[in-house]
């Protein structure tokens, strides 16, 4: 089975903090992406990626970046944390057989 | 914007009934569709996938696809009380070349009780 592992469960960072998620992957997957859920709008993809060093951004990249040196490992960066990404972050991976996601168990992110 | 839409719920059944959720999806290039349970404070578990027309059975889980009213929808049978969760609907559409465009769409979630 695919595992993602996304590094922290729960995150509590200050207001301008920089934040890094990371996700790591162990099935060789291609694709990668970056969803934050929140009550009452569901999951929204803020980037993702379809390859080692490339990246697209989502429907909600604003205030976020990425990076993927590494074909298993794809991190999301808060370059200066806000209130108003609270949310809980879900990584998920994408394999050449469409067959679904596979995600990670999350991280519930408060700023504070 | 491509939508999908569920009804937000709750859907509440008794044990043992058959619940019934549905989603409507508006990109009418979309070509693959999936369901996945969320319970409350974990991450989305894949329970379906259906690619063309018509019912696709797997356990309890029965998924149904009509492309042309753009509408999939996830029957369980025999419901339990284990099955109490969100389930969210994803669609993925078509990309610029005509291939599949990797992404996924979801759907807000429907709230599912079964009550013992």
């Amino acid at each position: 089975d695919v595992k993602v592992t996304q590094s922290s469960r729960y995150l509590v960072k200050r207001t301008g903090e920089k934040v890094f998620l990371e996700c790591v992957q162990d099935m060789d997957h291609e694709n990668m992406f970056w969803y934050r859920q929140d009550p009452g709008l569901g999951l929204r993809l803020i980037y993702f990626s379809y390859d080692v060093k490339m990246k697209e951004k989502g429907d909600i990249p604003e205030g976020y970046s990425v990076s993927r040196e590494k074909k298993e490992r794809f991190s999301l960066i808060l370059e200066s944390a806000s209130t108003n990404q609270t949310s809980m972050y879900l990584c998920a991976t994408l394999g050449r057989a469409f067959g679904g996601y596979t995600f990670g168990s999350g991280t519930r992110l408060t700023v504070v | 914007q491509k939508e999908v839409e569920q009804n937000s719920g709750p859907l509440s059944v008794p044990e043992g009934a058959i619940a019934s959720l549905n989603c409507t999806y508006s990109d009418r290039g979309s070509q693959s569709f999936f369901w996945y349970r969320q319970y409350s404070g974990k991450s989305p578990e894949l329970i379906m996938s259906i690619y063309s027309n018509g019912d696709k059975e797997d356990g309890r889980f029965t998924a149904q696809l009509n492309k042309a009213s753009q509408y999939v929808s996830l029957l369980i049978r025999d419901s339990q009380p284990s099955d109490s969760a969100t389930y969210l609907c994803a669609v993925n559409g078509r990309g610029r070349s005509g291939g599949s465009n990797y992404k996924l769409t979801f759907g807000k979630g429907t709230l599912l009780t079964v009550n013992p």
